[in-house]
Formats: C-alpha cells, sequence, structure tokens
C-alpha cells in the first residue's frame, strides 16, 4: 500500500515566484492535510480539506491557498514567495482504518526562497 | 485557538535510562492527543496516542499519559536505545484534523 507523496521534494525559487507542491494521499483517505516546518516553531497547521472542500484554515496570510481534487489529491500554492517562506511542507492524509484523526505524513517538500 | 507547549526541548539521556516529554494544553475541548517521532530527515510517525476517555496507555518500552484536569499528556520512554535519539513531537485536536503541534523535543541517547 503506497504511503502519502509529495512533489517536487526539493525545489529553489527567488522572492516574488510563486509555488505549487502536490499531495497524493493513502488510497482510500479522504482527509488532505498541510503543515509548515520551521527550525523552533515545530509544525504549524496550513489547511485541511476533505472532499474537495476546506474544513480548516491556520493563521497563515491570503498567499498561502490550496485545493483538492475528486480524487483526493491536494496542491498549495504559494505566492509572492518570501525569505520567510523557506521551510519543510509536510503534506497528512487520513480517515482510513486506524482512525479520522490519525495523520500519515509524506516526506515533505523542502523550499528553499532565495 | 489550541495551545500546545512541551518540555524540554532538549534531553540527554544515557542508554538505558528513562526519557520524560512533557506538554500542556489549553483547550479543555481537546479529546485526541498524538506523539510524534521524527528521524533527522525523516518524515513524523505516529508512535502512540491517547484519547481523552483513558489515563495511560502503554506500547512496549513507549507509555503516554493523560491528565485531563490539569491539561497536560507526558511522553515515557524506558530503557532507552540508541535508536530512540530523534525529535518528538506531541500534539492535540479537538475534531476534525486540524493539530497543534508542541515545538519538539530533540532526543539524544548516549551510548
Amino acid at each position: 500500500k503506497a504511503g502519502v507523496t509529495q512533489t517536487p521534494r526539493y525545489l529553489i525559487k527567488t522572492r516574488g515566484q510563486q509555488v505549487t507542491l502536490s499531495c497524493s494521499p493513502i488510497s482510500g483517505h479522504r482527509s488532505v492535510s498541510w503543515y509548515q516546518q520551521t527550525p523552533g516553531q515545530g509544525l504549524q497547521f496550513l489547511f485541511e480539506y476533505f472532499s474537495e472542500t476546506q474544513r480548516n484554515k491556520g493563521n497563515f496570510p491570503g498567499r498561502f491557498s490550496g485545493r483538492q481534487f475528486s480524487n483526493s489529491r491536494s496542491e498549495m500554492n504559494v505566492s509572492t514567495l518570501e525569505l520567510g517562506d523557506s521551510a519543510l511542507y509536510l503534506c497528512a492524509s487520513s480517515g482510513g482504518p486506524s482512525g479520522a484523526n490519525v495523520l500519515t505524513f509524506g516526506a515533505g517538500s523542502r523550499l528553499t526562497v532565495l | 485557538g489550541e495551545n500546545v507547549e512541551q518540555h524540554p526541548s532538549t534531553l540527554s539521556v544515557q542508554e538505558g535510562d528513562s526519557a520524560v516529554i512533557k506538554c500542556t494544553y489549553s483547550d479543555s475541548a481537546s479529546n485526541y492527543f498524538p506523539w510524534y517521532k521524527q528521524e533527522l530527515g525523516k518524515r513524523p510517525q505516529l508512535i502512540i496516542d491517547i484519547r481523552s476517555n483513558v489515563g495511560e496507555k502503554k506500547d512496549q518500552r513507549i507509555a503516554v499519559t493523560l491528565n485531563k484536569t490539569a491539561k497536560h499528556f507526558s511522553l515515557h520512554i524506558t530503557e532507552t536505545q540508541p535508536e530512540d535519539s530523534a525529535v518528538y513531537f506531541c500534539a492535540a485536536t479537538q475534531t476534525g484534523n486540524q493539530f497543534y503541534f508542541g515545538t519538539g523535543t530533540s532526543l539524544t541517547v548516549i551510548p
């Protein structure tokens, strides 16, 4: 059974550019959530999607957006990149037999903004 | 919203000793408390979790305790081994999948 797959794994952008990250959840999981991980800050919740609808949103500016497709795959987009957006972006899926709350994380997309 | 505090931020123990990591939460409505282990360069992985209707849960060398009145929960690792060295995160959530994470504890087990 394939795990949570995130692409790309690494990327480098410059300030002002935009970036799109992709996440394919575990088959059968309908919930996908996104977290930003930075040193010292831990994991900060960005948003969560369930059946193509955003159910929850964290305290991030509107430059951060996301969506979910009918096959449960999700994308997040960051526009007008800033240096502070450099981070590991983790996607997690849930909703399998382990329980609705149990998060399974992908390997992450490491974004560097120069 | 919920606020989760985690202590200590770093912890070093001798192999074979016990390690304890503590977290407090602010929202009494939170009802699910997982612990994740993240090895260097790897993804966070669930190691144990506890729900608010349970006071303690054990899985081999790992245990979690929950005190709902005081709003704190702790991770206990006994007989630590070098492979336990990692960053450990606690989290709390009330509903859905909006988790609030602590800032992590870097555990080093010295052989």
